[in-house]
């Protein structure tokens, strides 16, 4: 079947260490994001991917990073610099990335993450 | 302010309602994407348009680029069609903003 796989689906760390969320996908498409979803506010873009070995800052990149080093993963890292980093993460895949306009997104089913 | 703001932010329906949820927008778009968020967290998606009406069942979206507005309308809802719905649109450097999403809740 192709999708979006996103594991795990809860997530437990302590406060000051770092945690790698991972986003797979098998849809062959280009781009890829990583959202943060906190209670009563819209998705918001951590940081996206165009491409493979290339990629931008979205609104809130603070205290993450990534990397797209296969077109298939784009793994997220929560850093101990993130000041809150409990929320739900979406990742997401996009056909066609710079070249392809108007194609949906596509999600996978989210990591919860809770530090304690 | 938001560049996408939804109405309402919660609903509650009887089953076989018609429903209305409306989404407006301030930024120049190239699309706009109608998602379904059930309470376990995954999305899914409804809609992706830039003109006119799309219908896929009993659901049926809106756009009016002039008013930079969308709706989406649920007929004889049902309580599957519990869910929040979220609004996002594509803007012209192909990003994607989000609405705060509308959380219906269908009665039996």
């Amino acid at each position: 079947d192709g999708g979006i796989t996103q594991s795990p689906k809860y997530l437990f760390r302590k406060e000051g260490q770092n945690v790698t969320l991972s986003c797979e996908q098998n849809l062959n498409h280009d781009a890829m994001y990583w959202y943060r979803q906190d209670p009563g506010q819209g998705l918001r873009l951590i940081y996206y991917s165009q491409i493979v070995n290339d990629f931008q800052k979205g609104d809130i990149a603070e205290g993450y990073s990534v990397s797209r080093e296969k077109k298939e993963s784009f793994p997220l890292t929560v850093t101990s610099a993130q000041k809150n980093p409990t929320a739900f993460y979406l990742c997401a895949s996009r056909l066609g990335g710079l070249r392809v306009l108007n194609n949906e997104q596509f999600f996978g089913p989210g990591t919860r993450l809770t530090v304690l | 302010k938001n560049e996408v703001e939804q109405s309402p932010q919660n609903l509650t329906a009887q089953e076989g309602e018609f429903i209305t949820i409306n989404c407006s927008y301030s930024v120049g778009i190239s699309a706009l994407h109608w998602l379904q968020q059930h309470p376990g967290g995954g999305i899914v998606s409804l809609f992706m348009l830039s003109s006119g009406k799309k219908k896929h069942g009993r659901l049926i979206a809106t756009i009016n680029i002039q008013e930079k507005h969308s709706s989406l309308h649920i007929t004889a809802s049902h309580p599957r069609d519990s869910a929040v719905y979220i609004c996002a649109v594509l803007n012209t450097g192909n990003q994607f903003y989000f609405g705060t999403g509308t959380s219906l809740t269908v009665i039996p």
